[in-house]
């Protein structure tokens, strides 16, 4: 099972908005409502922002929002703030019982 | 507090083997599934096996299956993973993670541990 594809980076200066998308196939990301995306500071572990697509757990944000359409998952930071700069990964049920992580996006707010 | 913390991390040669455990509280453990994720140094987050509720089903990624095995014991509130045939490929910070949904699989993972060092090296 192939890693997702994300882009290496992604940038925005404050109050701004930034979207990193992870593309999959038909069979992951657009095959099943099963994706979730995750940040991760340096030396932290991740913490779950966004799962079932687009639903926030209690806590997050909602400035952190999820979309999908067709094999692209997409999460947008919107109002950028210091602390959201950070790793964000996404990740999807890929059938046969497996799951699978993106390839990992570097957020920075400039 | 729901709170995970992994244990039984270290240094082992190429062919050995480790058992890394999670200390699970705060939550029903046996309501959720549980997943074991790595991340090599400096590299993305790799999901590696998950186990349901009850124990009954375990799935595991095609880079540690026949290797590796996923169990529990609900009774201890604990999650473990017995690593076989350990490869330098293996090298990693292993977490442990409980699944969002109660009795759902692959939603997503809102609790993880601080995560576990692994080193395989002669």
């Amino acid at each position: 099972q192939s890693a997702l594809t994300q882009p290496p980076s992604a940038s925005g200066s404050p109050g701004q908005s930034v979207t990193i998308s992870c593309t999959g196939t038909s069979s992951d990301v657009g095959g099943y409502n099963y994706v979730s995306w995750y940040q991760q500071h340096p030396g932290k572990a991740p913490k779950l922002m966004i799962y079932e697509v687009s639903k926030r757990p209690s806590g997050v944000p909602d400035r952190f929002s999820g979309s999908k359409s067709g094999n692209t998952a997409s999460l947008t930071v919107s109002g950028l703030q210091a602390e959201d700069e950070a790793d964000y990964y996404c990740s999807s049920y890929a059938g046969s019982n497996r799951g699978v992580f993106g390839t990992g996006t570097k957020v920075t707010v400039l | 507090e729901v709170q995970l913390v992994e244990s039984g991390g270290g240094v082992v040669q190429p062919g050995g083997s480790l058992r890394l455990s999670c200390a699970a509280s705060g939550f029903t453990f046996d309501d959720y599934a549980m997943h074991w994720v790595r991340q090599a140094p400096g590299k993305g987050l790799e999901w590696v096996s998950l186990i349901s509720g009850d124990g009954g089903s375990t799935y595991y990624a095609d880079s540690v299956k026949g290797r590796f095995t996923i169990s529990r014991d609900n009774s201890k509130n604990s999650l473990y993973l017995q690593m076989n045939s350990l490869r330098t490929e293996d090298t990693a910070l292993y977490y442990c993670a409980k699944e969002v949904l109660v009795l759902y699989y692959y939603y997503g993972m809102d609790v993880w541990g601080q995560g576990t060092t692994v080193t395989v090296s002669s």
